[in-house]
C-alpha cells in the first residue's frame, strides 16, 4: 500500500512570508498528488493538485512541485495571510479508487 | 447544489449503543467514502462504495458497517460503540471521471462516554 509522510506537523509564519510543506511517497506508480485545506470546523478542501508528467503547477500564490525520482511532493504558499491560517494535507492514491493522506500540517499566519 | 451533507453534526453515545450516520450527495458521484480524523492521525478511511450496491474495507474497518443502497446516500453504522470510536467523521464523494479530486463534507463529531 501507499505511506504518506508529512512535515512539518506545526508551521508558524509571519503574514507575507512564505511557507513550505513537504510529502513523501512510497509507491512509485502513484501518478496524481492533491493538496487538500481544512479551515477549522470544516471538512477538506481540494485547493490544488499536479499529476506524475507535470514537475510544477501554479495557482496564484499557490504553487505545488513533483520529484518523482525523490517521490517527493510539496506545497508552495507565498506572501502568506491570516485566511491562509488551516491544517493542510498531502494525498497520494494507493490504488484506482481511493487516496492515502498524510498526517497533516496546522499552518498558523500571524498578522 | 449543497454538495455533501451530513447527519448528524454531533452526536453523543454511550458504550455498547448503537447509531448511523448519513451521508448524502447530489452531485450524482458514483465512489462516496467515510474517513475519521484523529489528532495528530490525519484522515485514515474506514470504508468507501465504487457504486450502488458496492462497498469496501479501507484502513481501519473494525467496528464499522456501511451501506449503499441508493447511489446518493452512504450510511455508516456502529453497532456497539466503544471509547475508541470517539471522533470526527467525514464523508467525501467523487465522480468516476474525476475519482481522485474528494469532495468532503461538514463532519460529524462523535463522542462515546
Amino acid at each position: 500500500g501507499e505511506n504518506v509522510e508529512q512535515h512539518p506537523s506545526t508551521l508558524s509564519v509571519q503574514e507575507g512570508d512564505s511557507a513550505v510543506i513537504k510529502c513523501t511517497y512510497s509507491d512509485s506508480a502513484s501518478n496524481y498528488f492533491p493538496w487538500y485545506k481544512q479551515e477549522l470546523g470544516k471538512g477538506p478542501q481540494l485547493i490544488i493538485d499536479i499529476r506524475s508528467n507535470v514537475g510544477e503547477k501554479k495557482d496564484q500564490r499557490i504553487a505545488v512541485t513533483l520529484n518523482k525520482t525523490a517521490k517527493h511532493f510539496s506545497l508552495h504558499i507565498t506572501e502568506t495571510q491570516p485566511e491562509d491560517s488551516a491544517v493542510y494535507f498531502c494525498a497520494a492514491p494507493p490504488g484506482y479508487s481511493t487516496l492515502t493522506f498524510g498526517k497533516g500540517t496546522m499552518l498558523l499566519v500571524s498578522p | 447544489n449543497a454538495g455533501v451533507t451530513q447527519t448528524p453534526k454531533f452526536r453523543v453515545l454511550k458504550t455498547g449503543q448503537s447509531m448511523t450516520l448519513l451521508c448524502a450527495q447530489d452531485m450524482n458521484h458514483e465512489y462516496m467514502y467515510w474517513y475519521r480524523q484523529d489528532p495528530g492521525m490525519g484522515l485514515r478511511l474506514i470504508h468507501y462504495s465504487v457504486g450502488e450496491g458496492t462497498t469496501a474495507k479501507g484502513e481501519v474497518p473494525d467496528g464499522y458497517n456501511v451501506s449503499r443502497l441508493k447511489k446518493q446516500n452512504f450510511l455508516l453504522g456502529l453497532e456497539s460503540a466503544a471509547p475508541s470510536q470517539t471522533s470526527v467523521y467525514f464523508c467525501a464523494s467523487s465522480s468516476w471521471s474525476a475519482r481522485s479530486t474528494q469532495y468532503f463534507g461538514p463532519g460529524t463529531r462523535l463522542t462515546v462516554l
